[in-house]
């Protein structure tokens, strides 16, 4: 079955820019979305169609896509952004939807 | 405001079966495309299953495909999964999903979750 590869875990300090990057051989044809998850919670869509943001989501949180690989930008991440994120997209014939294994996110 | 509440979660012994209900309100239900996700305790989310707003199709991960049945009443605002033979790895806070569409586009709202248990 499909799969997309994220790393387990990234790390920077607050102001630094996190990268996240989600791996799946049907990104050139298939959109990327990302989910933001805190401890406890539901996830909250924070990008949509590899690089669009909903409403109310800060604009320091950004994405892209090349090739197999898609990419979350939290450029000067704060506190706030501690979570865990994952993205999503489908197979190459949109009939299973897929999530990354997830990506810890530190800042301190 | 778009609320999506899940019930049914309990504790169900292997091999049992449940039924898991998610009531939809604040947006018109029978316009949208409707997914069950999964999530393990600690572990990562896990995508189970949609519904096209017709009923017309629905698609399952390999995991859950012949044991999981997902259906919705638009007249009531109601999906459905029927959880039939059930194994101790299906053990996961179940949500709820709203798509931003009619088709098979992603999720843009979640419920809070039921919790499914199954252990002897």
């Amino acid at each position: 079955s499909y799969e997309l590869t994220q790393p387990p875990s990234v790390s920077v300090s607050p102001g630094q820019t996190a990268r996240i990057t989600c791996s799946g051989d049907a990104l050139p044809k298939k959109y990327a979305h990302w989910y933001q998850q805190k401890s406890g919670q539901a996830p909250v869509l924070v990008i949509y169609e590899d690089t669009k943001r909903p409403s109310g989501i800060p604009e320091r949180i950004s994405g892209s896509s090349s090739g197999t690989r898609a990419t979350l930008t939290i450029s000067g991440a704060q506190v706030e952004d501690e979570a865990d994120y994952y993205c999503y997209s489908t197979d190459s014939s949109g009939n299973q939807g897929v999530f990354g294994g997830g990506t810890k996110l530190t800042v301190l | 405001e778009v609320q999506l509440v899940e019930s049914g979660g309990v504790v169900v012994q292997p091999g049992g079966s449940l039924r898991l209900s998610c009531a939809a309100s604040g947006f018109t239900f029978d316009d949208y495309t409707m997914h069950w996700v999964r999530q393990a305790p600690g572990k990562g989310l896990e995508w189970v299953s949609l519904i096209i707003w017709d009923s017309g199709s629905t698609y399952y991960a390999d995991s859950v495909k012949g044991r999981f049945t997902t259906s919705r009443d638009n007249s009531k605002n109601s999906l459905y999964l029927q959880m039939n033979s059930l194994r101790t790895d299906d053990t996961a806070l179940y949500y709820c999903a709203k798509d931003r569409g009619a088709s098979r586009d992603y999720v843009d709202h979640w419920g809070q979750g039921t919790l499914v248990t199954v252990s002897s």
